[in-house]
């Protein structure tokens, strides 16, 4: 079956605009999380998504960063007056309610700020 | 501070041997670890995984070991071929805490033919 997509999957922007990063996760996973890779760092957890419960926010590194889930299903990243070390890979992943430990990641969105 | 450490950025292996990839972590709580390969310009592919109450598990050529007493655990393949030249990124997680992962930051494997 289809696995996770996300769109688009390069960005170039310049600092002070907004942008929107979408993903798609495998169809009936419950759960979704948005993680970033920046350069020369590891992957660190960003925003977490379970079913109807309130999100888990708590590793958006600041207050220009938000992110939704409509239906339980598609994702939406978005971050406000983007800045050069938003600058990463952006990766969402989705996992299913049968396996609560192993996500599947999607090809991530490369986000550059100029 | 990182909770899941990669000390080897780097291995290179010759077809056919054995390729040793290891990860020691800090946090107690962490009671479920995974391995994922990365290919440039593509997200994380789950590899393997082990819970913590295990102390190996094995699938086709790849077998990871915990030890939960050192806080270390090892991705072996075997035997290596010329495909798996990637980044492995060991990751763990623990209950009640979202099941978020923490990630080390790779090792790059260059298996030579």
């Amino acid at each position: 079956g289809a696995g996770v997509s996300q769109s688009p999957s390069n960005k170039v922007t310049e600092k002070g605009k907004d942008v929107e990063l979408r993903c798609d996760p495998i169809s009936g996973h419950t759960a979704l999380y948005w993680y970033r890779q920046s350069l020369g760092q590891g992957l660190e957890f960003l925003i977490y998504f379970q079913g109807n419960s309130a999100p888990d926010k708590s590793g958006l590194p600041s207050d220009r960063f938000s992110a939704e889930r409509t239906g339980g299903s598609v994702s939406t990243l978005t971050i406000q007056r983007t800045q050069q070390e938003d600058s990463a890979v952006y990766l969402c992943a989705s996992r299913p309610a049968s396996a609560q430990e192993t996500q599947y990641f999607g090809p991530g969105t490369r986000l550059l700020v100029l | 501070d990182q909770q899941v450490k990669q000390n080897s950025p780097s291995l290179s292996v010759q077809e056919g041997r054995i390729s040793i990839l290891n990860c020691d972590y800090t946090n107690s709580m962490f009671d479920y670890f995974l391995w994922y390969k990365k290919y440039p310009a593509e997200g994380p592919t789950f590899l393997i995984s082990i819970s913590s109450i295990k102390d190996k598990n094995e699938d086709g050529r790849f077998t990871v070991f915990l030890n939960k007493s050192a806080k270390h655990l090892s991705l072996h393949i075997v035997p290596s071929q010329p495909g798996d030249s990637a980044v492995y990124f060991c990751a763990a997680s623990a209950t009640g805490n979202n099941r978020k992962l923490i990630w080390g930051l790779g090792t790059s494997l260059a298996v030579n033919p």
